[in-house]
This record gives structure tokens, sequence and C-alpha cells, in this order.
């Protein structure tokens, strides 16, 4: 079983709030990711990390950041919601090697009013 | 660039019978391939595991080729379930990035 946590699971916030969706992994996997998915929709890769310290941007644009201080942990912040950011944000991990398996969370699903 | 599509895009079908699901993809380079479900409102959760090694994996009533050569993969589902109603992707792991499908939603009748 997947030992990745995403929280908070929904959340509904305002406009011009600061956000932070939390992805914790026990798997001590060095690759981690964020994905987007509208509804009915295909994931698109917002932002990846190959470990501590290193960040890099999907291929789909995103106002949204990330930081990895810690293998383990791989936070998305978004500083001013806006109703276009709504949608579902899955945080996925892997080992290093090309050959790896994915993992995903359950995912946030985020809606800004 | 890596393109995954899959197809049908949506399938319905009897309580029983046995069906494919299709994946191509275009760059043959690729470590692996996986297969995921997703009910709706949820996360991925990994099927099958085909390394580009393999030709095959099994899992109960699920079984996944794939043609690396041609840019293939099937999913077979044997005696379909109301319960394997979902969205399935295919997604391949290429260049340290993994690439995904739009998915096939599936829906079976009791």
């Amino acid at each position: 079983e997947a030992d990745i946590y995403q929280t908070p699971r929904y959340l509904v916030i305002g406009t011009g709030k600061k956000i932070t969706l939390e992805c914790s992994q026990t798997m001590g996997h060095d690759k981690m990711y964020w994905y987007q998915q509208d509804p009915g929709m295909e994931l698109h890769l917002i932002h990846y990390s190959y470990g501590v310290n290193s960040t890099e941007k999907g291929d789909l644009s995103s106002e949204s950041t990330v930081s990895r201080i810690r293998t383990e942990h791989f936070p998305l912040t978004l500083e001013s919601a806006r109703p276009s950011h709504t949608s579902q944000y899955l945080c996925a991990s892997s080992e290093y090697r090309g050959n790896a398996e994915a993992f995903f969370g359950q995912g946030t699903r985020l809606t800004v009013v | 660039k890596q393109e995954v599509t899959q197809i049908p895009a949506a399938l319905s079908v009897p309580e029983g019978e046995n069906l494919v699901l299709n994946c191509s993809f275009t760059d043959s380079a690729i470590y692996n391939l996986q297969w995921f479900r997703q009910d709706p409102g949820k996360g991925l959760t990994s099927l099958l595991l085909i390394q580009s090694s393999q030709r095959e994996q099994t899992s109960g009533r699920l079984n996944a080729s794939l043609d690396k050569s041609s840019g293939r993969s099937t999913l077979y589902i044997a005696a379909s379930q109301p319960g394997d109603s979902a969205t399935y992707l295919c997604a391949v792991s290429y260049f340290n990035k993994f690439y995904f499908g739009s998915g096939t939603k599936l829906n079976v009748k009791p």
C-alpha cells in the first residue's frame, strides 16, 4: 500500500487567500510530483523534484510554487488564490531510477470562490 | 515529446463481459508503463506495472500487455463486475517524467 498523504482532501477558500497544499511520503522516495486535473480531464504535470533542494516546473504553466526542504515533504503554495485555480491537485512520488513505479496520494480538491 | 492516447474514451458493458482497453504512445524509448484506476474525485491506484523489457503482467482478473516497438499496451479485464466501474489511465515513464493518457471511463452495468 502506498504511503503518500495529501492534506486537506477538500478545501473551499475565498479569492486572494494564500493556501498551501501538503504532500508527504514515508517511502524515502527522491522524486516527487504535482499534477493538476480538472474534472474528467487528463493529468497535467505542474511541478516535480528530484530530491532535497531540487524543484522544476512541469509541462503546464502554473502560478503555484513548491519547495523541497525535506525528502518526505513537497508542499505546493498559491500566494493568491483565484477561481481559475479551482481543480484537483494530485501528488505522486517514485524512486530515483527511471523504471520506478509511481505512487499517488488521494488528491486535494480545491475550490476558490 | 511523448504523447499518450487511450481508446475508447468511454465504454459501457454488461456485467460479466471480457473487455480490452487500449493505450498507445508515440516514442518507444520508455522505461515502463503503468495502468492506474481512478474513482471519481479520488487519487490514482496502481494496477499493473510493466517494465520496458517485459511483455505482460497479470494481477487477478487483469492482464496488461506491452509491445514497446509498436508503442502499444492493452489492459484486459476478465469477467467484468460493477465494482470495476472507474476511469482507467495508462502512463509511461519517459525521461524522468510520467506521461498520462486521458483515460477510458468504464461503466459496468449490473
